[in-house]
């Protein structure tokens, strides 16, 4: 069973560019979650997508955005890129965006803003 | 006050010894517990989850839920130096809501 991809593994950006990174859920899974991790800042929230609508967003500025697509898979788009967005970004997709199913994550995005 | 709390360690145990790891959380409708482990330059597995009081055990990890004192603890028998990583605590509301992790605590493990 193939797990969550994140695509692509790596990217450098310019600063003011915009960017989109690629989620697949694990086959099933129905909900799929984004979080910046950062050493100072741990994970943090961004947005969950439950059959293609947003359930949950964190507190992230408008630059920030996501979608789902019908067959479960996101997209995360960074627009207006500064330097501060450099993290890895994380997507975990769960059966179901209530309570008792854990989340699976993908191996992330290293996102460099130069 | 930050809605999960760990210490960030590093907490330091020889191999052999239990590790306790610790985790509070502020939300008192919280519903479901998981702890994750994540390596250096990987992404968080999934380890644990609780969703009741009383522990649950897998292995030679053990889950405790006290929902009381807002309080969830992983405890890690016959640590091994393979087990030295960060231990991050997430907790999720009823429903719709986000799971939110700590910051995660450092564990080493020497020979």
């Amino acid at each position: 069973k193939a797990g969550v991809t994140q695509t692509p593994r790596y990217l450098i950006k310019t600063r003011g560019q915009q960017v989109t990174l690629s989620c697949s859920p694990i086959s099933g899974h129905r909900s799929v979650s984004w979080y910046q991790q950062t050493p100072g800042q741990g994970l943090q929230f961004l947005f969950e997508y439950f059959s293609e609508t947003q359930r949950n967003k964190g507190n992230f500025p408008g630059r920030f955005s996501g979608r789902q697509f019908s067959n479960s898979r996101s997209e995360m788009n960074v627009s207006t890129l500064e330097l501060g967005d450099s993290a890895l970004y994380l997507c975990a997709s769960s059966l179901s965006s209530t309570d008792n199913y854990g989340y699976t994550f993908g191996s992330g995005t290293r996102l460099t803003v130069v | 006050q930050k809605e999960v709390e760990q210490n960030s360690g590093p907490l330091s145990v020889p191999e052999g010894a239990i590790a306790s790891l610790n985790c509070t959380y502020s939300d008192r409708g919280s519903q479901s517990f998981f702890w994750y482990r994540q390596y250096s330059g990987k992404s968080p597995e999934l380890i644990m989850s609780i969703y009741s009081n009383g522990d649950k055990e897998d292995g030679r990890f053990t889950a405790q839920l006290n929902k009381a004192s807002q309080y969830v603890s992983l405890l890690i028998r016959d640590s091994q130096p393979s087990d030295s990583a960060t231990y991050l605590c997430a907790v999720k509301g009823r429903g719709f809501q986000k799971l939110v992790f700590g910051t995660g605590t450092r564990l080493l493990v020497s020979p």
